[in-house]
């Protein structure tokens, strides 16, 4: 069965510099959410879209933004990088119609020196 | 503070050994329970999940978890593990609120289980 598709897988940026992160959800899936799990941390909710739109934010530096195109695939970008982003981001997708399970891509970690 | 709480941060067992692992939330009304494990290095896959009805849930690998609503619980449980249950367990909820509910899960602080072959 087709899963939750994240690239890249890994990524090493500086700081201040910039990174676009890309989730491309299960076919059929509307909706696609944004989480962030530093090192020994439970994931936090960032942000999530449904049927291309902002459904919800969560603790989302101003330096992101994400927007999910027509293809319901999503892309969240993050501006000016600190050291404190370096952490694993995942994202997951769900169906409306099929229920409130979220199924989770495996990761893009993304580590800032 | 911690809306959903897992009490044990890392717990050691040896095989055969029975598992229970404890999560409190504080959110009233509606609320969907998730249980998530992540081995290492991997992504987070559902155990098992409560929407409604019969409050004790089985799961995929033996786990099942109860559903007790007076005490805002949902602990899992393993009548047995092995050693390739060693990972990381997260609770989530997903809550309900007057303006709806838009999927988000808040997870727990998250259990680390270490099985001892």
């Amino acid at each position: 069965a087709a899963g939750v598709i994240q690239s890249p897988r890994h990524l090493i940026k500086e700081k201040r510099e910039t990174a676009t992160l890309k989730c491309y959800p299960i076919p059929r899936h509307d909706t696609v959410y944004w989480y962030q799990q530093g090192p020994g941390q439970d994931p936090q909710f960032l942000i999530s879209f449904y049927e291309k739109m902002q459904s919800d934010k969560g603790s989302i530096p101003d330096r992101f933004s994400a927007q999910q195109f027509s293809d319901y695939h999503s892309e969240l970008n993050m501006s000016s990088l600190e050291l404190g982003d370096s952490a694993l981001y995942f994202c997951a997708s769900k169906s409306l119609a099929g229920g409130n399970e979220q199924y989770f891509g495996p990761g893009t970690r993304l580590t800032v020196t | 503070a911690q809306s959903v709480s897992q009490h044990n941060h890392h717990v050691i067992l040896s095989e055969a050994a029975s598992l229970e692992l404890g999560c409190n939330y504080s959110y009233g009304g509606t609320v969907n329970l998730f249980w998530y494990v992540q081995y290492p290095g991997q992504h987070l896959q559902l155990l098992l999940k409560y929407f409604s009805g019969d409050p004790l849930v089985k799961g995929i690998k033996g786990f099942e978890a109860e559903f007790i609503k007076s005490k805002f619980s949902f602990n899992l449980r393993k009548p047995s593990v092995q050693w390739s249950d060693t990972a990381e367990y997260f609770c989530a909820v997903n809550r309900y609120k007057l303006s709806g509910n838009t999927g988000k899960l808040i997870f727990g602080q998250g259990t680390t289980l270490q099985v001892k072959p």
